[in-house]
C-alpha cells in the first residue's frame, strides 16, 4: 500500500517559517491535500491540490509538491497555528484508497 | 449553513455491532461522494471508506482493515449517510468522522467534516 511519511514534530518560533514535509514514492505525480487539526476538533482543509487555499485560510499557508516530497509551508507562524497537520492523497492501487500521512505536531515555541 | 452531524456512537463489546449516522444539510447531499474517516485515541487519521453518489454508480470502497465487516450506505431522501459496523474489534475504537468533498472547494479534498462520534469497543 502507498505510504506517506511525515515528521512526528516540528517546532518553530513565532514569526518564523515552518515547513512540514510529506514523503511518498513519486508523490509529485499525485495531488496532495493538507489538513489542520486542533485538539478536540475535527480536521480543517488548509491546502488542496498541492498549493490551492480554501477561502478563509490565510495566505501564510502555502504548499508545493515535487519528486518524492510535498511540503506545507506556514509563514510568519502564530501561536494559533499550533496543531497537528496531515497530508492526504488518493491512491487507486492501495488497499487504503484514501491515504493519510501519520501527522506532524507543530509546536510554536 | 453546510453541516454534517454524526450520531450513534457508544460503548459496544467485542464482536458486537453498531450503526453510525451522519445527517447532512446545506448542500445537495444526493450529488456528494461521502467518506468515513476515523481517529483512534492519540493516533492519526485513517480513511475507512466511501460511497459515491447514485448518479456516479453509488458504489462503495473500503480500507482493508474494515472490509467485510463495515458497510457504508446512504438514504438520499433523508440526506443521511450510514456506517454499519459488525464484528467489532478493540482496534476499531476511535472517533468516527463523516466527511465529504467538492462542496466548499472543487475536487476530491475533504472540505467538510462533521464533529465526530466516539466508538469504544471494550468488554
Amino acid at each position: 500500500s502507498y505510504v506517506l511519511t511525515q515528521p512526528p514534530s516540528v517546532s518553530v518560533a513565532p514569526g518564523k517559517t515552518a515547513r512540514i514535509t510529506c514523503g511518498g514514492n513519486n508523490i509529485g505525480s499525485k495531488s496532495v491535500h493538507w489538513y489542520q487539526q486542533k485538539p478536540g476538533q475535527a480536521p480543517v482543509l488548509v491546502i488542496y491540490y498541492d498549493s490551492d487555499r480554501p477561502s478563509g485560510i490565510p495566505e501564510r499557508f502555502s504548499g508545493s509538491n515535487s519528486g518524492n516530497t510535498a511540503t506545507l509551508t506556514i509563514s510568519r507562524v502564530e501561536a494559533g497555528d499550533e496543531a497537528d497537520y496531515y497530508c492526504q492523497v488518493w491512491d487507486s492501487s492501495s488497499d487504503h484508497l484514501g491515504v493519510f500521512g501519520g501527522g506532524t505536531k507543530l509546536t510554536v515555541l | 449553513e453546510v453541516q454534517l452531524v454524526e450520531s450513534g456512537g457508544g460503548l459496544v463489546k467485542p464482536g458486537g455491532s453498531l450503526r453510525l449516522s451522519c445527517a447532512a444539510s446545506g448542500f445537495t447531499f444526493s450529488n456528494a461522494w461521502m467518506s468515513w474517516v476515523r481517529q483512534a485515541p492519540g493516533k492519526g487519521l485513517e480513511w475507512v471508506g466511501r460511497i459515491k453518489s447514485k448518479t456516479d454508480g453509488g458504489t462503495t470502497d473500503y480500507a482493508a482493515p474494515v472490509k467485510g465487516r463495515f458497510t457504508i450506505s446512504r438514504d438520499d431522501s433523508k440526506n443521511t449517510l450510514y456506517l454499519q459496523m459488525n464484528s467489532l474489534k478493540t482496534e476499531d475504537t476511535a472517533v468516527y468522522y463523516c466527511t465529504t468533498s467538492g462542496i466548499a472547494v472543487a475536487g476530491d479534498a475533504f472540505d467538510i467534516w462533521g464533529q465526530g462520534t466516539m466508538v469504544t469497543v471494550s468488554s
